[in-house]
């Protein structure tokens, strides 16, 4: 039962270029969605949310694109950096609901 | 900034015992969570905790996994009877509102080896 997928399991993206983090769900109930990222080791770590009366929210190099039409959102990185390289996961919420919804996450190599 | 904190960071057992997991969420917050993830899949939602009662939880906490906030800082969840397929990280999450309104802050996890 997946309601959030994350359908590349990787992706390589040379440092300084955009890295398009790319998220489907099937779940029309879904109304709050985020993006976590994690290192090897540690937990997930909050990187940015949307709310489903939005199409965009953007923060620093981060900007998350959300098209409710499709049941697509995804996660751009501008301008990529070492640092970046990681697992995202992409997560949804339904509205008023008390847990989150995980995709099985996208591994980022920045090359450089 | 305040952090989830557990312990321990690994914690190996043997196949049928009982093993309890620490958290202690961060201190203004009223929601509570397990999550785990065996490797190489996606994070998987265990529990929630709120108002010193389960809210949710998954078709994976069965009978043999309990939560407790025994003394209003630590949150636990105890395995009776570990299996092997028990064996994953397990992610403590504290958020102040219910996610749908606030994110989640995680702690950096037990990996838990079921022998």
């Amino acid at each position: 039962d997946q309601q959030v997928k994350q359908n590349s399991p990787s992706l390589s993206v040379q440092e300084g270029r955009i890295s398009i983090l790319n998220c489907d769900y099937t779940n029309s109930m879904f109304d709050y969605f985020l993006w976590y990222k994690k290192y090897p080791a540690e937990g997930p770590t909050f990187l940015i949310s949307i709310s489903s009366i939005k199409d965009k929210n953007e923060d620093g190099r981060f900007t998350v694109f959300l098209n409710k039409s499709a049941k697509h959102l995804s996660l751009h990185i501008v301008p990529s950096q070492p640092g970046d390289s990681a697992v995202y996961f992409c997560a949804a919420a339904p509205n008023r609901d008390d847990k989150i919804i995980f995709g099985k996450g996208t591994r980022l190599h920045i090359l450089p | 900034e305040p952090e989830v904190t557990q312990t321990p960071s690994h914690q190996v057992t043997q196949m049928g015992q009982e093993v309890i997991l620490r958290c202690v969420p961060i201190s203004n917050h009223l929601y509570f969570y397990w999550y785990r993830q065996i490797l190489g899949q996606k994070v998987e939602f265990l529990v929630s905790f709120y108002n010193n009662e389960i809210s949710e939880k998954s078709e994976i906490f069965d009978d043999q996994f309990s939560v407790e906030r025994p003394d209003g800082s630590n949150f636990t969840l105890k395995i009776r009877s570990t299996k092997l397929e028990d064996s994953a990280m397990y992610f403590c999450a504290s958020s102040i509102l219910t996610v749908s309104y606030e994110k989640l802050f995680f702690g950096s996890g037990t990996q838990l080896s079921v022998l």
